[in-house]
């Protein structure tokens, strides 16, 4: 069964340093997003992306924030320069249209743990 | 999108139903009722959604109140592997592509 995957499992960085945290969605979906998780608290969303721009984004999603779609299978999320609070677990997920019902269901990776120092 | 309502946690025996409540009671009529799960530390998996009929997949059982205020799922037979926590979820059918808000779910823990 396809899958959504991510990578690094975990990552470990300095605050101030950038990170980019690595999704390839499922390969024939059309809708990407982010979403983050900080340690016992609920899951929040981040980004989502259509047609190779941002639909839509939250507060959480400032500018040191940015996604991209490189080459057509790789969806990333990239941190400019992270602090300590931006420890969490980062979710990618993916979803397609179905164009009679034009409901869907999000598939989620199993998430990147980031760690700042 | 309404809000919901669910109880923090649950327990339940291994083998028996498991019966999860939400309250929606400001739904609109364009919005579905989606439940999806957290296995601990892993990404949400979705579970089912339903508009007002009544939904079975492999999964689950969907049932929403006739005025659409509540709904309740159901796993028929839970098994330890259903410990999660489970998310009752409401987003208007129209925009199936935007965020999914999730709240604090119930807790299940099924027990042996």
């Amino acid at each position: 069964e396809p899958e959504v995957t991510q990578t690094p499992s975990h990552q470990v960085t300095q605050m101030g340093q950038e990170v980019i945290l690595r999704c390839v969605p499922i390969s024939n979906h059309l809708y990407f997003y982010w979403y983050r998780q900080i340690l016992g608290q609920k899951v929040e969303f981040l980004v989502s992306f259509y047609n190779n721009e941002i639909s839509e984004k939250s507060e959480i999603f400032d500018d040191q924030f940015s996604v991209e779609r490189p080459d057509g299978s790789n969806f990333t999320l990239k941190i400019r320069s992270t602090k300590l609070e931006d420890s969490a677990m980062y979710f990618c997920a993916s979803s397609v249209t179905s164009g009679r019902a034009r409901v869907n269901e999000q598939f989620f990776g199993p998430g990147t743990r980031l760690t700042v120092l | 999108d309404a809000k919901t309502t669910q109880p923090p946690s649950m327990d339940c025996a291994e083998g028996r139903a498991a019966n999860l409540p939400c309250n929606h009671s400001t739904i609109s009529g364009n919005e579905y009722v989606y439940w999806y799960r957290q296995i601990h530390s892993q990404g949400p998996q979705y579970i089912i959604h339903g508009l007002k009929n009544n939904e079975t997949n492999e999964m689950a059982s969907l049932i929403i109140t006739e005025d659409r205020k509540s709904s309740t799922l159901i796993l028929p037979h839970a098994t330890l592997r259903d410990t999660a926590v489970y998310y009752c979820i409401v987003r208007v059918g129209t925009d199936s592509w935007g965020k999914l808000q999730f709240g604090a779910g119930t807790q299940v823990v099924v027990t042996p």
